[in-house]
């Protein structure tokens, strides 16, 4: 009965790899986002997808790419991976319709360790 | 730009003692205003919320928040600490001027002391 579930939740890996996060969410939600937490737990949005529509996409190297194939799922890709890219991120969702009032659910979140 | 601060890296309190964890923030519109908790390891969990209305918002596990408009504050409150309290708290905001995006705090950590 997950709301808002990622997939892996460990992820380690080279530098220079291609790895993909997938985040799904049975809330029936309409919108969905991607934050990254850095090592010192800071917290900041990276990408917004209301109705498999990208409407935030905040100053995020062109190496990661949000792909929506539907309402429920929103994945995350990165190609080229740095070690920088090392952190946790963070899938959300919240009913953008409903008005600015509403409360953004968090997944568990994707711990990525770039090596 | 919208933006928040928590001015307190760690906050400390003995168990059974008040907790008070502070947000300040800034926005050029109207500000809707959220508190989440982080355990270690694991994601962010809503606790409340203030969109309109009174000041003094109830929201999870006996936590509460006052939402103060001429200090620009939404600090966080709890009567009484449990030691399962102790995590990373994230004061964030909403700006009715900025879209949808919502901006974190840095995070302070509470550690309850039995």
């Amino acid at each position: 009965d997950t709301a808002v579930s990622q997939t892996p939740k460990y992820l380690v890996t080279q530098m220079g790899n291609d790895k993909s996060i997938k985040c799904e969410q049975n809330l029936g939600h309409d919108t969905m986002y991607w934050y990254k937490q850095d090592s010192k737990k800071f917290l900041k949005i990276m990408f917004s997808y209301n109705n498999k529509e990208l409407i935030i996409n905040e100053t995020v190297p062109n190496r990661f790419s949000p792909k929506s194939p539907d309402k429920a799922h929103l994945n995350l890709h990165i190609n080229s991976l740095e070690l920088g890219d090392s952190a946790v991120y963070f899938c959300a969702s919240s009913q953008l319709s409903g008005g600015m009032r509403e409360t953004q659910y968090f997944g568990p979140g994707t711990r990525l360790l770039v090596l | 730009a919208q933006s928040v601060a928590q001015p307190e890296d760690q906050v400390n309190v003995a168990e059974g003692n008040p907790l008070t964890v502070k947000c300040t923030y800034s926005v050029s519109g109207n500000p809707y205003l959220f508190w989440y908790v982080q355990y270690p390891n694991r994601g962010l969990q809503f606790l409340l919320k203030y969109i309109t209305g009174d000041n003094l918002v109830k929201g999870s596990y006996g936590f509460e928040a006052e939402f103060n408009k001429s200090q620009t504050s939404f600090h966080l409150k709890k009567p009484s600490a449990l030691v399962s309290d102790s995590a990373l708290y994230f004061c964030a905001v909403r700006d009715t001027a900025a879209g949808n995006k919502l901006t974190f705090g840095g995070g302070t950590r509470v550690l309850v002391k039995p």
